[in-house]
């Protein structure tokens, strides 16, 4: 059973170059959300998705976009990359909440992927 | 706008002694979910709890234990007789209980267990 499988685990760019990474779960989950995760900071939310066709912005969206043509994927895209994105990436997907008493409102995440930016 | 602050970034100690990992959230919610993770060396978030913000309950899972008290809107975690697999960054975490239910994530507390 795969989960949440992120494509490529590691990538080392140059300033300015482009990139896409893709998430793919099987879990036929509504919910979608890309995280950034950078020393002392926690994970922050990127981008999220709430279903097919629909993305919104997190709490740090900017140089990236995403899109959601799919249901089982959601791909994160840098245009122009920057040393400041540097970073580990998580995807994470979860049910349509019904109620507190038929979900447990866990997040599954994939296993993350390492970029650099040079 | 929610907030999630784990104080102790970096906590060591021997195998067997307990550990107490701190959890403060901050919400105008009035229902909301609490979470723990851990992410071991090799990166992975592991999810260990969800707590929701009607059920004050405290947990108990094996060497781990949750005390949620929402007077002093906190969640903390308990190690019990520490072991060295229990070395790991771990997060709290708050969802709010409509909408989009995202997850924003404290700082995180890297926990050291030595041998």
């Amino acid at each position: 059973n795969a989960g949440v499988t992120q494509t490529p685990k590691f990538r080392v760019l140059k300033t300015g170059q482009s990139m896409t990474l893709l998430c793919a779960q099987d879990m036929n989950h509504e919910y979608m959300y890309w995280y950034r995760q950078d020393p002392g900071m926690g994970l922050r939310l990127i981008h999220y998705s709430v279903g097919e066709g629909t993305t919104a912005k997190g709490e740090v969206p900017d140089g990236y976009n995403v899109s959601r043509l799919k249901k089982q994927n959601f791909l994160l895209g840098l245009e122009s990359a920057a040393p400041s994105q540097t970073s580990v990436y998580f995807c994470a997907s979860s049910y349509l909440y019904m109620g507190p008493e038929h979900s447990t409102g866990e997040l599954f995440f994939g296993e993350g992927s390492r970029l650099t930016v040079l | 706008a929610q907030k999630v602050t784990q104080a102790q970034t970096e906590i060591s100690v021997v195998e067997k002694e307990d550990v107490t990992l701190d959890c403060v959230y901050e919400t105008r919610d009035t229902t909301y979910y609490l979470f723990w993770y851990k992410q071991p060396p090799s990166g992975e978030l592991v999810f260990l709890i969800r707590r929701n913000s009607f059920d004050e309950q405290n947990e108990i899972s094996g060497r781990y234990s949750w005390n949620f008290q929402k007077s002093t809107s906190s969640f903390n975690f308990t190690i019990t007789a520490s072991q060295v697999v229990d070395s790991a960054v771990y997060f709290c975490a708050l969802s709010e209980a409509t909408g989009d239910y995202k997850l924003s994530f404290g700082a995180g507390t890297t926990v050291t267990v030595r041998a």
